[in-house]
């Protein structure tokens, strides 16, 4: 079983609508949760971060935590096609300061 | 710019050579951390430093590889007697811990090809 795992996609929404996407993490120690957003050919850049039960809001982006099922989820509403990219998710274990991260969702928004 | 910066951008080796790479981290932050990701993977941890020492390496770590942060500021990762399973994109990331939990920057990459 992979540590945090995540649907590879690719995951299709058009325009306008929110782009739903999901993680899972097999540390119940884990304290930190991320996600990222990945342009082809260049590098992660942080777009979020949750470290409490519940959801976290930032203008069109709302990151949920449920350390109870282990379950992460990134919502973006209002999806534009600039939000066209991979999105990984990454966890911070128990007492680790590495990443640990899943191996992405590809979204396209389709205009 | 005051971010994480890395340098060279994009190497090409011949199999057996050796490569050097370099990251700045953002100036205030004390930890730096390295990955590797290949293409279609999510980043994968190979060591990280704290100030000067070097805290933890990844099993993905083999005796090729050497990492440095000699002053606590730049790093230099090595790989010695490159193979093709060496190419991929190596991401430096640096964080800064002060009771947070530090959330990591990532540079630009250095892409590797290895002939």
């Amino acid at each position: 079983q992979k540590e945090v795992e995540q649907n590879s996609g690719p995951l299709s929404v058009p325009e306008g609508a929110i782009a739903s996407l999901n993680c899972t993490y097999s540390d119940r120690g884990s304290q930190s949760f991320f996600w990222y957003r990945q342009y082809s050919g260049k590098s992660p850049e942080l777009i979020m971060f949750i470290y409490s039960n519940g959801d976290k809001e930032d203008g069109r982006f709302t990151a949920q935590l449920n350390k109870a099922s282990q379950y992460v989820s990134l919502l973006i509403r209002d999806s534009q096609p600039s939000d066209s990219a991979t999105y990984l998710c990454a966890v911070n274990g128990q007492g680790a300061q590495k990443l640990v991260f899943g191996q992405g969702t590809r979204l396209t928004i389709n205009p | 710019d005051t971010g994480v910066s890395q340098d060279p951008r994009h190497k090409i080796t011949k199999r057996g050579q050796n490569v050097t790479f370099r990251c700045d981290p953002i100036s205030e932050h004390n930890r730096l951390y390295w990955y590797r990701q290949t293409l279609g993977q999510g980043p994968e941890f190979l060591t990280y430093f704290q100030n000067e020492a070097q805290l933890e390496k990844s099993r993905l770590l083999s005796d090729r590889f050497s990492a440095e942060r000699p002053k606590g500021s730049f790093s230099t990762l090595e790989i010695q007697r490159t193979e093709q399973g060496d190419s991929a994109m190596y991401l430096c990331a640096s964080s800064f811990l002060a009771g947070g939990l530090g959330e990591q920057f990532f540079g630009p990459g250095t892409r590797l090809t290895v002939l």
